[in-house]
């Protein structure tokens, strides 16, 4: 069973640009949730899906934002960059996130410049 | 809401000697507290977790304890291997909610030297 996928890995964007990235949950998992891991603050949960409804939010401004799609896939979206949201963007996802594991992704590395 | 606190950041063993961390949190609600290991480069993964409703859970040299009126828990890794080396955090999840929505602690780097 294949497992969570995250694209791109890499990417450098520059202040004030916007990023989109994408996760591929791993095959019959309804749940996926998002996390930014930094040095300095570890991993903070940012947000959550189920069935293409944001369940579960974190305290991150609304420039953060995400979606899911029918096929459970996931998309975060980060506006008008700024130095700060350089970090370790991680999905985890999980059969329906009440009580299971999560399994996390590789994590698409950002960085602003 | 929740503040995980972990302690220590880090801790060097020598290999087959036991390792400890702590962990308190604040939100009396908690009710789930997994534990991930994230080795160098790598994803987080579960190794162990415990609910509420039990103080005490072992997977062959993994232990968790939980004591729910001190607000805190503890991982503890006995016969400690190379293998072990990696950085551990503690997490909880609220109980109104998913298991999903982790707090997590700010991780503890374990060495483990021959």
């Amino acid at each position: 069973k294949a497992g969570v996928t995250q694209t791109p890995r890499y990417l450098i964007k520059t202040r004030g640009q916007q990023v989109t990235l994408s996760c591929s949950p791993i095959s019959g998992h309804r749940s996926v949730s998002w996390y930014q891991q930094t040095p300095g603050q570890g991993l903070q949960f940012l947000f959550e899906y189920f069935s293409e409804t944001q369940r579960n939010k974190g305290n991150f401004p609304g420039r953060f934002s995400g979606r899911q799609f029918s096929n459970s896939r996931s998309e975060m979206n980060v506006s008008t960059l700024e130095l700060g949201d350089s970090a370790l963007y991680l999905c985890a996802s999980s059969l329906s996130g009440g009580t299971g594991e999560l399994f996390f992704g590789e994590g698409s590395r950002l960085t602003v410049l | 809401g929740e503040n995980v606190e972990q302690h220590p950041s880090t801790l060097s063993v020598q290999e087959g000697d036991s390792a400890v961390i702590k962990c308190t949190y604040s939100d009396s609600a908690s009710n789930y507290f997994p534990w991930y290991k994230q080795e160098l480069g790598k994803r987080p993964q579960l190794i162990i977790d415990i609910r509420s409703n039990v103080g005490e859970k072992k997977d062959q040299r993994i232990a968790v304890t939980l004591n729910k009126t001190a607000k805190h828990f503890s991982l503890h890794i006995t016969e400690t291997q190379p293998e072990d080396s990696a950085v551990y955090f503690c997490a909880a999840s609220p109980g109104t909610g998913t298991a999903s929505k982790l707090t997590f602690g700010t991780g503890t780097r374990l060495q483990v030297t021959l």
